[in-house]
């Protein structure tokens, strides 16, 4: 199975704006619209951010967001809060990236 | 409300077997894939293992086809993971995860359970 990279950790300031990227090829990521994106806090269960690459289920908030370019999908989350610290991995049928640990600072 | 409930997890030594199960409620369960995904402690997570609805289709991570087995009763809501020759690296919780999509696996998982803990040591 493919590997999908991202950072491992990323941090920013309440109010501010992150964006986290997950790099795969073009077997996965890069030919399919097929990314999710999820949010985990410690001890809990992962939670649906985003899917097909931009949507959002509902419920979430409109500060997350989801976009592709090329082989790489990003995450970005806007007005940054408190609550947003947490783990997010991306995804690809078959296959989750690293994670990344969000840090509010 | 969408209720996903993993049991079957426990304490095995190395190359054992174990049967989790995964039993749902809330929504039509035969109409939609089902997975199986894994954290061992502190690592990230894994993708293990999913089922379509009707069970015309499953799927198997490398690191675990021919070793572990997935199936569904839909006559009960329950999917199930058949898990043989476990060693360390098996190690995890296991989490019950339901698709978005109706049937098909399309890899988004809308609905979580808590996650069964499988520890493999002697």
């Amino acid at each position: 199975q493919s590997v999908l990279t991202q950072p491992a950790s990323v941090s920013g300031s309440p109010g501010q704006s992150i964006t986290i990227s997950c790099t795969g090829g073009s077997r996965d990521i890069g030919g399919f619209n097929s990314v999710s994106w999820y949010q985990q806090h410690p001890g809990k269960a992962p939670k649906l951010m985003i899917y097909d690459v931009v949507t959002r289920p509902s419920g979430v908030s409109d500060r997350f967001s989801g976009s592709k370019s090329g082989n790489t999908a990003s995450l970005t989350i806007s007005g940054l809060q408190a609550e947003d610290e947490a783990d997010y991995y991306c995804s690809f049928p078959g296959m989750f990236g690293g994670g990344t640990k969000l840090t509010v600072l | 409300e969408v209720q996903l409930v993993e049991s079957g997890g426990g304490l095995v030594q190395p190359g054992g077997s174990l049967r989790l199960s995964c039993a749902a409620s809330g929504f039509t369960f035969s109409t939609f894939a089902m997975s199986w995904v894994r954290q061992a402690p502190g690592k990230g997570l894994e993708w293990v293992s999913s089922i379509s609805g009707g069970a015309d289709n499953v799927y198997y991570a490398d690191s675990v086809r021919g070793r572990f087995t997935v199936s569904r009763d839909d006559s009960k809501d329950t999917v199930f993971l058949q898990m043989n020759s476990l060693s360390a690296e098996d190690t995890a919780i296991y989490y019950c995860a339901k698709d978005l999509a109706v049937r098909v696996y399309s890899g988004s998982y809308i609905s979580w359970g808590q996650g069964t803990l499988v520890t493999v040591s002697s």
